[in-house]
């Protein structure tokens, strides 16, 4: 089973508005990542948060970490049409993971114009 | 020039066949690992190797095998494919610790028929 869900499944804005999206995971971790996927394409490393910081930025990104509920947001500010893609989050766990990243089911954002 | 390269991008075959998928990586990483992502289901590992005497099955490693011929290139087959392998598989690297983040290749669109 995957260790992270996504949340929603699919999302579709408009340009300039915001979009949030969430991951859920299992267990302890070391840190979490957000990648994204333009159709068809490998995934691009967007940011990572390590397990002791609550919140990070990078750009128009931020991301929130809460690891009491297991939980992770990603929000894009002022989107746009370019940032129509698919994004996962990915858990890398403390133990028994063999050091590997446990990737989500991902989250499909269309931004329109 | 891309940092990873996977060939072929596209490929066709009929069920029992043997495939290779092959991967080449520019960025002097030792870890390498490969993943099949199929619609709805996210990214799932098949078989990762932390250096070239290292490699470990992953989540789905039944009906694959892999090599790891040079730090550089990690390959996978196919011994005798089957059509429910037909999707999309990646390639990726990352530098220690493995939990870093990972770098993709564009991808290799496979069809069993």
């Amino acid at each position: 089973s995957q260790q992270g869900e996504e949340d929603p499944q699919a999302l579709s804005i408009q340009e300039g508005e915001n979009a949030t999206m969430n991951c859920s995971y299992k267990t302890s971790i070391n840190n979490l990542q957000w990648y994204r996927q333009n159709s068809g394409r490998g995934l691009v490393h967007l940011i990572l948060i390590r397990s002791n910081e609550r919140e990070k930025h990078s750009g128009r990104l931020r991301v929130t970490l809460d690891t009491s509920k297991k939980s992770s947001s990603l929000l894009i500010t002022a989107s746009r049409a370019a940032d129509t893609a698919s994004y996962f989050c990915a858990t890398a766990a403390i133990t028994g993971g063999g050091n590997k990243l446990t990737f989500g089911t991902g989250t499909q954002l269309k931004v329109e114009l | 020039d891309a940092d990873v390269t996977q060939t072929p991008r596209n490929r066709i075959t009929k069920t029992g066949k043997r495939i290779m998928l092959e991967c080449s990586q520019t960025k002097g990483h030792d870890r390498m690992y490969w993943y099949r992502q199929d619609p709805g289901l996210g990214l799932r590992l098949i078989y990762y190797s932390f250096d070239v005497k290292d490699i470990n099955k992953g989540e789905i490693s039944d009906g694959y095998s892999v090599s790891r011929q040079a730090q550089a290139k990690f390959s996978l087959s196919l011994e005798s494919a089957i059509p429910n392998q037909t999707a999309l598989y990646f390639c990726a690297t990352s530098d220690w610790p493995s939990y870093n983040e990972q770098f993709f290749g564009p991808g290799t669109r496979l069809t069993v028929l």
